[in-house]
């Protein structure tokens, strides 16, 4: 599986746009970004994925770039509840032998009130 | 959503026992489960991979007869650390795959291990 970084911490105030980026510049063309969290003590939770277009869901936007060599993560609207550590991570696609999910150091997100 | 349930969430155990730990999809069939392990201010380490009805795939450096598992059915692997001991504490975290491929996490098992 390809690579990621990601930056240590980021702060963001209460109630304006995360932006979270990762960077995966070895990604390969059948691998996909999958992005989760993990609330302190807690399982991770799955937030997003995306191969190439951007993604919309309930919790985030997932924006991909043109050559699929990062991409950025957004919660709209922040609050204290999203206040976890958030991992990208690229994979090749599932239902294949090498279906894992490798979790790097992610990206410690503070919202701060 | 798809709900991934593990028992129990925290367990005192002294050192040379054996601790089982339990992990069910509640509402879907996962024919394969994952096993991972957390310390303090680190990140999730993959440990194995669980197969239904196969043996389970270990990652390098795992020992197999120390970490146990058992995917007797298509809901439920089982981990059980064997003779641990207190470098075994650590936060277990089991996860399986669900609808859209994608991998559902329980909420993970705190093991103090005296």
């Amino acid at each position: 599986d390809a690579k990621t970084t990601q930056p240590t911490s980021m702060d963001c105030a209460e109630g304006r746009a995360a932006n979270l980026p990762c960077n995966h510049s070895t990604i390969s063309g059948n691998e996909y970004v999958y992005w989760y969290r993990q609330i302190h003590s807690q399982g991770p939770q799955y937030i997003i994925h995306g191969l190439k277009n951007n993604e919309t869901n309930e919790m985030a936007s997932l924006i991909i770039t043109e050559d699929r060599k990062s991409s950025t993560l957004i919660l709209p609207h922040a609050t204290l509840r999203d206040t976890a550590v958030y991992y990208c991570i690229v994979r090749v696609g599932p239902k294949t032998s090498y279906d894992k999910v490798i979790f790097g150091p992610g990206t410690s997100l503070s919202v701060i009130p | 959503g798809a709900v991934v349930s593990q028992h129990p969430s925290r367990v005192i155990c002294k050192s040379g026992t054996s601790v089982k730990i339990e992990c069910r999809s509640l509402d879907f069939q996962a024919t394969t489960m994952f096993w991972y392990r957390q310390f303090p201010k680190q990140s999730l380490m993959l440990m194995a991979t669980s197969n239904e009805g196969s043996k389970a795939t270990y990652e390098q450096g795992v020992e197999k007869d120390k970490f146990l598992i058992n995917h007797a059915s298509l809901t439920l692997s089982t981990l059980t650390v064997t003779s641990a001991h207190p470098e075994d504490s650590s936060f277990y975290i089991c996860s399986a795959r669900g609808q859209g491929d994608i991998q559902y996490f329980g909420a993970g098992t705190r093991l103090s291990v005296l």
